[in-house]
């Protein structure tokens, strides 16, 4: 399969622990975006990397999550200190570049008890 | 706040009957694309289609443009009951770096 691949599918955790997710863009591509997608909403975009070099930070992106690309191929998103209101769909998606297809990981659903 | 209103929040209709789903959006953008989401599963890509582009054809989709109104509509012909999922679209907007805003989708149910 040379889709995007999202690990893990599922997690849960008690509030104020921390969680690494990791996303496996399509080889190649260079552009790497996360977006957040809670129940019944669209997804909202998090933050997104031009090759290693992560470009643009939304507000939502508090300073509890970071985001990192080395080497420019995968990509983890932590959050620390987890929060309740952090429970969310967590997606990944890859394109060759900017206005490019967007192809999407099947995401990580975070359940914060 | 999310760029894209859809319309209609929620569509049922029987197989066999044609699904229109409308996006409004607010300002220029570089492409529009639509993506299809099942329940709890990740999003997948529809068709995109740019900003001096009018309509575009996928087998049993049909996707218009409209620029000056600022809007865009995806009809499903013949729909099944696999066409049961939300649709999403996801506008592309000038100046903004390549990030989508989504709007709110609308939940189709196709009854056999």
């Amino acid at each position: 399969d040379t889709g995007v691949s999202q690990d893990p599918r599922h997690k849960i955790t008690k509030r104020g622990q921390n969680v690494t997710f990791r996303c496996d863009p399509i080889s190649e591509h260079n552009r790497l975006y996360w977006y957040r997608q809670t129940l019944g909403q669209g997804p909202e975009f998090l933050t997104y990397f031009q090759n290693e070099a992560q470009l643009e930070k939304s507000r939502l992106l508090s300073d509890r999550f970071s985001a990192e690309r080395p080497k420019g191929s995968f990509s983890t998103l932590e959050i620390q200190r987890t929060e309740q209101g952090d429970s969310a769909m967590y997606l990944c998606a890859s394109s060759l570049a900017q206005g490019s297809i967007q192809y999407f990981g099947a995401g990580t659903r975070l359940s914060v008890l | 706040s999310q760029q894209g209103e859809e319309d209609p929040q929620a569509l049922s209709i029987q197989e066999g009957e044609n699904a229109t789903m409308n996006c409004s959006y607010k300002t220029s953008i570089n492409n529009l694309q639509w993506y299809r989401q099942n329940s709890g599963r990740g999003l997948v890509h529809l068709i995109l289609i740019r900003s001096n582009e009018r309509e575009k054809h996928s087998g049993r989709l049909r996707v218009t443009l409209d620029t000056s109104k600022k809007s865009s509509s995806l009809l499903i012909t013949a729909s099944r009951a696999a066409d049961t999922a939300s649709y999403f679209c996801a506008t592309d907007l000038q100046n903004q770096g390549g990030k989508l805003i989504f709007g709110q989708g609308t939940e189709l149910s196709v009854k056999p």
